[in-house]
């Protein structure tokens, strides 16, 4: 079964830190762009970042750029997310997601169930 | 940056009727980078349409997409029960911006 699991989340105060991981399985992960979006509570999705297949090229959403950190391990199949500097609007539901290429759009066809993040004091 | 307006923000409608939901893009989209998904509450998004009209696998045919430049449509010809979810509309260049929704709910 093709399958995103995604862990890590939690509560943190402002300033701190995070580690978001993505486990992948059931398909070759190294062949696939990856991103990940998040959603704040009540709002719409938004997307934070995305990696090439063998990470050479990374973008992010401009209100991330220089705190939050993608990667991926392509012989662990996992994607990763290091937030730092983190702040109350970071708050919301990561979800790691699959860019399906070429033939798809690059559109995003597996998504995992989402991990909450909770910056708070 | 290209910016996606979704409309209505909210679609009132009973079970078998017709759902047009819009989407429009601050500048010209390529139809081969528009998509639609469907999010129900608690769920993950469920990819519908990419390539601004084909259907992902699995999705019924009661759901279509169109348009192309600026405007594109999603339209759930007879509207069924599980349909009642909000839709995303995205577009791709070299990241996802996505649209901030439409909710259709039951009338």
């Amino acid at each position: 079964e093709v399958q995103l699991v995604e862990s890590g989340g939690g509560l943190v105060q402002p300033g701190g830190s995070l580690r978001l991981s993505c486990a992948a399985s059931g398909f070759t992960f190294s062949s696939y762009w990856m991103s990940w979006v998040r959603q704040a509570p009540g709002k719409g999705l938004e997307w934070v970042a995305n990696i090439k297949q063998d990470g050479s090229e990374k973008y992010y959403v401009d209100s991330v750029k220089g705190r939050f950190t993608i990667s991926r391990d392509n012989a662990k199949n996992s994607l990763y997310l290091q937030m730092n500097s983190l702040r109350a609007e970071d708050t919301a539901v990561y979800y790691c997601a699959r860019e399906g290429g070429t033939t798809l759009g690059w559109a995003f066809d597996i998504w995992g169930q989402g991990t909450m993040v909770t910056v708070s004091s | 940056e290209i910016v996606l307006t979704q409309s209505p923000g909210t679609l009132s409608l009973s079970p078998g009727e017709r759902a047009t939901l819009s989407c429009r893009a601050s500048q010209s989209v390529s139809s081969s980078y528009l998509a639609w998904y469907q999010q129900k509450p608690g769920q993950a998004p469920r990819l519908l349409i990419y390539g601004a009209s084909s259907r992902a696998t699995g999705i019924p045919d009661r759901f279509s997409g169109s348009g192309s430049g600026t405007d594109f449509t999603l339209t759930i010809s007879r509207l069924e029960p599980e349909d009642f979810a909000v839709y995303y509309c995205q577009q791709y260049g070299s990241s996802g911006t996505f649209g901030q929704g439409t909710k259709v709910e039951i009338k």
